[in-house]
This record gives structure tokens, C-alpha cells and sequence, in this order.
């Protein structure tokens, strides 16, 4: 079964400064994708940014990159330029592509941007 | 409007209930899921369709039925609630392609009293 890893179940920044979401996983598939979704207060589920196992370049979308390292299994999500925001559950998730091609998601890392 | 809908958005039950939880979508595409969220977890999967003929149970399906009417329509039934059954449940949908990335809807917060 594919697993997961969010180690950071809290954490905190300033406002302008960048911060970097932790997620390792694994799989033994090799082809997937690896997926961040940001969840406010509000509680709605917002994508982010993707990843592709045969990517070569990291993805990047505005602020957000994605630091991936196929060879260590890890997914980091890093934000740049935090805005208050930018506080939310960030959840790191991955979807084989034998498996229905269904979301894992890790149990989210919360986000406090501090002023 | 929104691509992906949920109704209702709240909603308050009693043990041994039957409810349904609607999904819409105006994205066209074919596949769509339910998950279920609960405190201090991550999403767990409860079903998922490829299309109007294509049903396949999750991680978590057992107390759970869904219904595919239509393509732009998937709903989740709980034949008889209980109270472990109290989360906060999203519908999703992504095109075709192996990793297309997966839109959420705005969730339905279900309480099981």
C-alpha cells in the first residue's frame, strides 16, 4: 500500500518569510503523482500544485514550489513570501496509477503565518 | 458558479437515518469520488466511479452506498447512520489520464447524533 509522510503537524512563520511543508512517501509503482492541497478555516479543499513521477523539473505555480526528490521519496511543498493568508492545513497526497488513480492523502501539516 | 457542488452543506441526524449526500459537477468529467474527512486525519476514500456504469469501493466503504445517475452526478447514501460516521465529506472529480489532478467540492459537514 502507498503511505504518506507529513512529520510537521504544526508550524510557524513570519509574513514575508518562506517556509518549506515536509512530505515523504511510498510506492513502489513508478508512475504517480503527488498532489498539495491547502484547507482554510472555511474548510474547503484547494489544489495547489502537481507533480509527476517522470517529471524532470520541479513544478512551480506562483509562490508555491515543489522541491521533489525522486530519490529519497519526498515531495516538499515551499512557500515563498508568506502571507497571513497563507495559514491553512496543507495536506501532501499521492495517487499510483494502479490504484484507481483515488487520492492518499498524509494527515496535513497546519500552517500559522505570524505578522 | 461552482465547478463541483454539494448539497446540503450542513446537516444533523439521528442514529439508524438513511441520508444522502448530492455531488455536481459542471467540469464534464468522468470521474468522481467521495472521501470523508475526520479530526487530525487526512481524506479517506470512500468510493469512486470512472463513469455512469463504473462503481469501485474505497478504503472505507462498508455503512456507505453511492449512485451514479448521471456523468455530472454522484451520491452518497448512509443507510443507517451512526455516530462514527460524523465528519466532514468531499465529493471530487478529475478528467481522464492516469494523474489528472482531482478538483474538491466545498464539503458537507455531517453530524450523527
Amino acid at each position: 500500500a502507498q503511505k504518506i509522510t507529513q512529520t510537521q503537524p504544526g508550524m510557524f512563520v513570519q509574513e514575508k518569510e518562506a517556509v518549506t511543508l515536509d512530505c515523504t512517501y511510498d510506492t513502489s509503482d513508478p508512475s504517480y503523482g503527488l498532489f498539495w492541497y491547502k484547507q482554510p478555516s472555511s474548510g474547503e479543499m484547494i489544489f495547489l500544485i502537481y507533480q509527476g513521477s517522470y517529471d524532470q523539473q520541479n513544478a512551480t505555480e506562483g509562490r508555491y514550489s515543489l522541491n521533489f526528490q525522486k530519490a529519497r521519496k519526498s515531495a516538499n511543498l515551499v512557500i515563498s513570501a508568506s502571507q497571513l493568508g497563507d495559514s491553512a492545513m496543507y495536506f501532501c497526497a499521492m495517487t499510483p496509477a494502479n490504484s484507481g488513480y483515488a487520492l492518499n492523502f498524509g494527515k496535513g501539516t497546519s500552517l500559522l503565518v505570524t505578522p | 458558479d461552482a465547478d463541483v457542488t454539494q448539497t446540503p452543506r450542513n446537516r444533523i441526524t439521528k442514529t439508524g437515518k438513511r441520508i444522502m449526500l448530492e455531488c455536481s459537477q459542471t467540469k464534464g468529467h468522468d470521474r468522481m469520488y467521495w472521501y470523508r474527512q475526520d479530526p487530525g486525519l487526512g481524506l479517506r476514500l470512500i468510493y469512486y466511479s470512472f463513469d455512469v456504469k463504473d462503481i469501485n469501493k474505497g478504503e472505507i466503504s462498508d455503512g456507505y452506498s453511492v449512485s451514479r445517475q448521471a456523468q455530472a452526478k454522484f451520491s452518497l447514501s448512509l443507510e443507517s447512520a451512526i455516530p462514527n460516521q460524523t465528519a466532514l465529506y468531499f465529493c471530487a472529480t478529475s478528467g481522464e489520464g492516469g494523474l489528472a489532478t482531482q478538483y474538491f467540492g466545498p464539503g458537507t459537514r455531517l453530524l450523527v447524533l
